[in-house]
């Protein structure tokens, strides 16, 4: 079963932040929060994780809670070809053994 | 472009066949991982293989099978087909012991119609 939830679906207008939560309440310290997308019936795309600290790069920021249990993935500004479902996973990191688990994700649809 | 190929691209059968989808990973990439997505059940993780050996299991049925070759690039066996195994198949590539931290690069799939 997954370990994360999302909400199902989420609006937002083009050249806003989009900021897409997701709880984590069972993680391990042992675990990375892993951020993909999936652009219709694409193969996934990574967009980042994290461990603890927050972390930025060219495609989004990802903000951990101090206590691990949520974090909220940020796209500065939405653009069209921002609309996808994106997945919040927990992940144990460098390690060969890999079951990754997705949840249902958020849909996120970019409004013009 | 992730660097992941498969193939086929599309693969229209018959219940009761048996087909192999075949992935190659990014060069490198020393884990493979499949993954079932249909319309009902999103994107299931089928299992993982790491250097020829199968590291982690997921919701595989025991009609279905794979294997990594010395190569490293992967095939995933279904047999007996079902109406219900139609979905399309996701081949992944990882470098766990790389500065990308076990990042997934997803390959663009392959369509299974099974009629």
């Amino acid at each position: 079963d997954a370990k994360t939830t999302q909400p199902p679906s989420m609006d937002c207008a083009e050249g806003r932040a989009a900021n897409l939560p997701c709880n984590h309440s069972t993680i391990s310290g042992n675990e990375y929060v892993y951020w993909y997308r999936q652009i219709h019936s694409q193969g996934p795309q990574y967009i980042i994780h994290g461990l603890k600290n927050n972390e930025t790069n060219e495609m989004a920021s990802l903000i951990i809670t101090e206590d691990r249990k949520s974090s909220t993935l940020i796209l500065p500004h939405a653009t069209l070809r921002d609309t996808a479902v994106y997945y919040c996973i927990v992940r144990v990191g460098r390690t060969s053994y890999d079951k990754v688990i997705f949840g249902p994700g958020t849909s996120l649809s970019v409004i013009p | 472009d992730s660097g992941v190929t498969q193939t086929p691209k599309h693969l229209i059968t018959a219940t009761g066949q048996r087909v192999t989808l075949r992935c190659s990973p990014r060069s490198g990439d020393l884990s493979v991982y499949w993954y079932q997505q249909s319309l009902d059940q999103g994107l299931q993780f089928l299992i993982q293989y790491y250097n020829g050996e199968e590291r982690a299991k997921g919701n595989i049925l025991e009609r279905f099978s794979a294997q990594q070759f010395p190569d490293l690039h992967s095939e995933l066996n279904l047999s007996s087909l079902e109406l219900g195994d139609s979905a399309l198949y996701f081949c992944a590539s990882s470098d766990f012991a790389g500065a990308l931290d076990n990042e997934q690069f997803f390959g663009p799939g392959t369509r299974l119609t099974v009629l």
